[in-house]
């Protein structure tokens, strides 16, 4: 299986800080890396697909970028609705998730 | 609004099959683009992809867990259904339904998901 490391496990931040998570493939994995947010309770839902394409619908303050084996996603401006566990997913092959990061309000 | 439903029993016993269905309402499950998967999560644990169904019946099983599992797809009733044999408390994990474009695509829409715990 390929691995995915993601960092930092968790986070704190407040409304309108910067966050980057990223995430760290054992093996290149070219751009077939996708982003996902889970809220409490309910599904993951795909924020960012191949590395970098926003989802129809994602708000424009997530982006991503990458590839190979290194990958960040950032948010540019957190605001109350983000806070969440973020994962990412390697579709390459034999599909595997990251650990998860949360992030929390400070 | 294609929609995905899981379903099942919530408690199963130790050494016994865990046997769950996805219904898809508001589509098609014969739609050839997709294929239709399992991901599980344990509780306070990362997701974990199961394996995944083609409307022909083509699976695409994770290695470690395919002694153990089977899918299937029944186009008339629009489920896709999953059977895991031999469980133990380590299989305890909420189960979802999800749908992706091909083995190399992300998923892109997933059931609400349902608990299943193995305990005797």
């Amino acid at each position: 299986d390929i691995q995915m490391t993601q960092s930092p496990s968790s986070l704190s931040a407040s409304v309108g800080d910067r966050v980057t998570i990223t995430c760290r493939a054992s093996q290149n994995i070219r751009t077939y890396l996708n982003w996902y947010q889970q809220k409490p309770g309910t599904a993951p839902q795909v924020l960012i697909y191949a590395a970098s394409t926003l989802q129809i619908g994602v708000p424009s303050r997530f982006s991503g970028s990458g590839s190979g084996t290194d990958f960040t996603l950032t948010i540019s401006s957190l605001q109350p609705e983000d806070f969440a566990t973020y994962y990412c997913q390697q579709s390459y092959n034999n599909p595997t998730f990251g650990g998860g990061t949360k992030v929390d309000i400070k | 609004q294609l929609q995905l439903q899981e379903s099942g029993p919530g408690l199963v016993k130790p050494s016994e099959t865990l046997s769950l269905t996805c219904t898809v309402s508001g589509g098609s499950i014969s739609d050839s683009f997709y294929y239709w998967g399992w991901i599980r999560q344990p509780p306070g644990q990362r997701l974990d992809w199961i394996g995944s169904i083609s409307y022909r019946g083509n699976t695409d099983l994770k290695p470690s867990l395919k002694s153990r599992v089977s899918m299937s797809v029944d186009t008339s009733k629009n489920q896709v259904s999953l059977n895991l044999s031999s469980v133990t408390a380590a299989d305890t994990a909420v189960y979802y339904c999800v749908r992706h474009l091909n083995s190399l695509a992300w998923f892109d829409l997933w059931g609400q998901g349902t608990l299943v715990t193995v305990s005797s």
